[in-house]
């Protein structure tokens, strides 16, 4: 079973719009992170978040973790090309292992 | 800074040889390292957990015979695929966390990726 969800796992758009991707687990993190990866690449880190409830911003891209510290969500605002990439949650299980999601593949069509 | 660089970026070999990959924190100290695979289209799925200066810890599933890790320094650890057969083609990631890093947060940062392939 996976521990963390994430959804959609693909998702195609068109330049402009908004989107939001989704990380939910039934498990609770004590920090959970957001990477991207574009392909034959290693992921980079985007956010941490580490507080239940907190909302961090990265210019366009708006994090937020879950109150109860299970779930977080991406929200992009007017995507971009450049957005284009496969997003990956990650969250902290404590002993110093990341369990990731899925990934969501984001594609920006211009 | 916190950049975490990989060699080779990619390698071919025959089926049987053995291939060294490389991990290495280039601006800071990790006492612990850890290795991923990702197979094409999937999510990064931990193999092993590196340790400075003590064995590797090997998640469920991965043979650590076949999969032999050094963490030598607080900068380098290595993965070495042993006698390795097609099925092991893969891409192979590494990942850091500093030293010191304020609070108790494992924040992981990631080498650009090995890709494997075995003919």
């Amino acid at each position: 079973t996976q521990l963390l969800e994430q959804s959609p796992q693909f998702l195609s758009i068109q330049e402009g719009e908004n989107l939001t991707v989704y990380c939910n687990s039934s498990s609770v993190f004590s920090s959970l992170q957001w990477y991207r990866q574009e392909p034959g690449e290693g992921p980079v880190l985007l956010v941490t978040v580490v507080t239940g409830g907190e909302v961090k911003k990265l210019k366009r891209l708006t994090f937020q973790f879950g109150d109860a510290r299970k779930d977080s969500s991406l929200h992009i605002t007017a995507a971009q090309t450049g957005d284009t990439g496969l997003y990956l949650c990650a969250g902290d299980k404590g002993a110093q292992k990341l369990v990731f999601g899925q990934g969501t593949r984001l594609t920006i069509n211009p | 800074g916190a950049v975490v660089s990989q060699h080779p970026s990619w390698v071919i070999c025959k089926s049987g040889t053995s291939v060294k990959i490389e991990c290495r924190s280039l601006d800071f100290q990790a006492t612990t390292m850890f290795w991923y695979r990702q197979f094409p289209k999937q999510s990064l799925m931990l193999m092993a957990t590196s340790n400075e200066g003590s064995k590797a810890t090997y998640e469920q599933g991965v043979e650590k015979d076949k999969f032999l890790i050094n963490h030598a320094s607080l900068t380098l650890s290595t993965l070495t695929v042993t006698s390795a057969h097609p099925e092991d083609s893969s891409f192979y990631i590494c990942s850091a966390s500093p030293l010191g890093l304020a609070g108790d947060v494992n924040e992981q940062f990631f080498g650009p990726g090995t890709r494997l392939t075995v003919l």
